[in-house]
């Protein structure tokens, strides 16, 4: 069975740090990977996501994520953090079967 | 634009009660899915449903049923609820993830309590 791997399950930062979460994934076929976010007291959304094609993929609010093949790996970046950016996120994989397997989610504070 | 609902958003219970929690979209969607969120466990899938009708289990599906007559409806029951059911469910719907490449669009969750 596949498994999602989030290094982190808190981290706390200033304003204008950049922000890198982690993401490992162990399923070895054709995957499809997500991030979503869940902000305090809303629904969990969609941030991005990568099938195929360029592995750099941009997606909201200045979040970008980098898919290695050979690391199973897709961190999630961004340069420069907001307090807004507070929120828990997660990592998500599908198989070609369309079963979304989540990480257990990495809690981010960011402090003004 | 009601998109995706639940209901109730808070729920206490005790132990050995039956409990159903709603769910309902008003996009057509096709498929729907119950997640529970745990602690350390991220959300884990319970039950989907590819269309009315049509159910299948999903990573934690014990002491669980689901039905889905309607596209727009989703509910689930916890037949007799248990302590480790305390949880937060989460319903979402995709218009087609047959292929796993649809965005999921979720609700905003039920905080159920056990007792």
């Amino acid at each position: 069975a596949q498994s999602v791997s989030q290094h982190n399950h808190h981290v706390i930062l200033s304003e204008a740090a950049s922000l890198e979460l982690g993401c490992n994934y162990s399923y070895g076929g054709t995957v499809n990977l997500f991030w979503y976010v869940q902000y305090p007291g809303q629904h969990l959304q969609l941030l991005l996501k990568y099938f195929s094609g360029d592995p750099l993929v941009k997606g909201i609010k200045g979040f970008e994520a980098e898919f290695i093949k050979s690391k199973f790996s897709f961190n999630l970046r961004k340069p420069s953090v907001q307090w807004s950016d507070t929120a828990e996120y997660f990592c998500a994989v599908t198989d070609s079967w369309g079963k979304l397997q989540f990480g257990a989610g990495t809690q981010v504070v960011v402090t003004p | 634009d009601a998109g995706i609902t639940q209901s109730p958003r808070y729920k206490i219970t005790e132990t050995g009660r039956q409990v159903t929690l709603m769910c309902h979209q008003t996009w057509s969607h096709s498929y729907m899915f119950w997640y529970r969120q745990d602690l350390g466990h991220g959300l884990r899938l319970i039950y989907y449903s590819a269309a009315a009708d049509i159910t299948d289990k999903g990573e934690v599906p014990d002491g669980y049923v689901v039905s889905r007559s309607k596209t727009e409806n989703f509910p689930l029951t916890l037949e007799s609820a248990t302590r480790s059911q305390t949880s937060v469910y989460f319903c979402a719907s995709s218009l087609d993830s047959h292929v796993g490449r649809d965005t999921q669009y979720f609700g905003p969750g039920t905080r159920l309590t056990v007792l």
